[in-house]
């Protein structure tokens, strides 16, 4: 079963660092494009970015660019989403998700999704 | 970058037909493809349309999905209203660049 299993819920403070992990099971982690979206509390879906396990290609949203890390460790199937220096508006739930298809042509169709890891930060 | 745009809310009663657009206000609609997701409350999204109009195994027919070139939008039909489809449903589409854009999300209130 394809299953993607998220890091559990974080709590921080402003100015300090973060990395959360997305391990993926049951499919070759490196064929397939692997994203991060974030949701503030009783907010919609933004797209942060997406990164190819296989070579590590990366790209983020605009709005993101400059403002989190996304990586991948292909030896251990796992993605990561990373911050240098919290604000509380990071405050939100963090779902990683996988493209529908393999290999690097993107329609941009992502399943399954993790079950999300909450991030609050707050002094 | 291109919006899309959905109705905040919408409410129908069990066994009844809801239809929720999706309107993007710049580029062409039938150019990139639409996928919709169900978020219920505490879960993840999860699709219940992708490519436009396409189903997921375990996806009920009783969903399809719709492009409308002459408005812009795209459309999520769910026929035969269940209690167990009260959701968030979000379309999401993207441009030539690959930047993926989501709808702000309708809520679906089946009572």
């Amino acid at each position: 079963e394809v299953q993607l299993v998220q890091s559990g819920a974080e709590v921080k403070k402003p100015g300090e660092s973060l990395k959360i992990s997305c391990k993926a099971f049951g499919y070759k982690f490196t064929t397939y494009w692997i994203g991060w979206v974030r949701q503030m509390p009783g907010k919609g879906l933004e797209w942060m970015g997406i990164i190819y396990p296989g070579d590590s290609d990366t790209r983020y949203s605009p709005s993101f660019q400059g403002q989190v890390i996304i990586s991948a460790d292909k030896s251990r199937s796992i993605a990561y989403l990373q911050w240098s220096s919290l604000k509380a508006s990071d405050t939100a739930m963090y779902f990683c998700l996988r493209h529908g298809y393999s290999g690097r042509y993107l329609t941009n169709w992502f399943d399954p999704w993790g079950q999300g890891t909450l991030v609050t930060v707050s002094s | 970058n291109f919006m899309l745009t959905q109705p905040h809310s919408m409410s129908e009663s069990p066994e009844k037909t809801v239809t929720i657009s999706c309107t993007r206000n710049s580029g062409i609609i039938a150019s990139n493809f639409v996928q919709w997701y169900q978020q219920r409350p505490g879960s993840s999204p999860t699709t219940v349309i992708y490519e436009n109009n396409q189903r997921p195994s375990g996806v009920p027919d009783r969903f399809s999905g719709s492009i409308d070139s002459s408005s812009n939008s795209a459309s999520l039909t769910i026929s035969g209203l269940k209690t167990e489809d009260e959701a968030d449903y979000y379309c999401q589409s993207y441009d030539s660049t690959n930047q993926v854009v989501f709808g702000g999300g309708t809520k679906l209130t089946v009572l």
